[in-house]
């Protein structure tokens, strides 16, 4: 299983709005990372997990709180977001080795409205 | 300074011809894992080839090559025969074997679209 299933693909919420993005891998694999990616941008890495720590956190605002509940488990929990947060976010996941390639999920399209 | 960078925002390759992508590096680390995604207009990041740095020879996957020259800090993506389904964005990356936190993220370059013309 090669696999990093994220949920759900697309999401409309409000300025007002709590929501929660899901991210799962079951490869075994000890980071985890968010990434937000804007229209004909590159990703730009938001959180990194290792060994369900949070390692890095890219100066993001606290209306994004990562969580990482278990080994195979990734959140990303949104509350507040101004219409600028909307983006693709982008869970992946990966050895922690550098040698080792990151396997990506499909995306959560977000729009806040 | 970036640490990858693509000059090409986009190319157009005619079906079933070679198309070359360009992609430099900037790292002081001796271990360092170089990476090429492809990214659909779907959205998702597709794990392409990957050259290690003390690789000797080429990376090769399918129709998918990574040109190396570790001299100049290169490391071009080649595709041979391009498809249609090959239209995509094309994201160069590294892992530096000394990135903190033990974490070892990707940094990324700003991608070039490949446009495959029939």
């Amino acid at each position: 299983d090669t696999e990093v299933t994220q949920t759900p693909k697309h999401l409309v919420m409000g300025m007002t709005n709590k929501k929660s993005l899901k991210c799962e891998q079951h490869m075994g694999h000890r980071a985890m990372y968010w990434y937000k990616q804007k229209a004909k941008k590159p990703p730009e890495l938001m959180f990194v997990y290792s060994y369900e720590k949070l390692s890095i956190n890219e100066s993001v605002p606290s209306r994004f709180s990562p969580e990482c509940p278990n080994s195979s488990l990734l959140n990303l929990h949104l509350h507040a977001l101004q219409p600028e947060d909307s983006a693709l976010y982008l869970c992946a996941s990966s050895h922690l080795d550098w040698n080792t390639e990151a396997f990506f999920g499909q995306g959560t399209r977000l729009t806040v409205v | 300074a970036q640490k990858i960078t693509q000059t090409q925002p986009g190319m157009f390759v005619q079906e079933k011809e070679a198309v070359t992508l360009d992609c430099t590096y900037d790292t002081s680390d001796q271990s360092y894992g170089l990476f090429w995604y492809k990214q659909p207009s779907s959205g998702e990041m597709i794990f392409l080839i990957y050259q290690g740095s003390y690789d000797e020879q080429n990376a090769t996957e399918g129709r998918y090559s990574l040109n190396f020259q570790k001299a100049r800090k290169s490391a071009n993506l080649v595709i041979s025969a391009s498809q249609l389904g090959d239209s995509a964005m094309y994201f160069c990356a590294m892992r530096e074997g000394r990135s903190g936190a033990g974490s070892y993220q990707l940094t990324f370059g700003k991608g070039t679209k490949l446009s495959v013309i029939p």
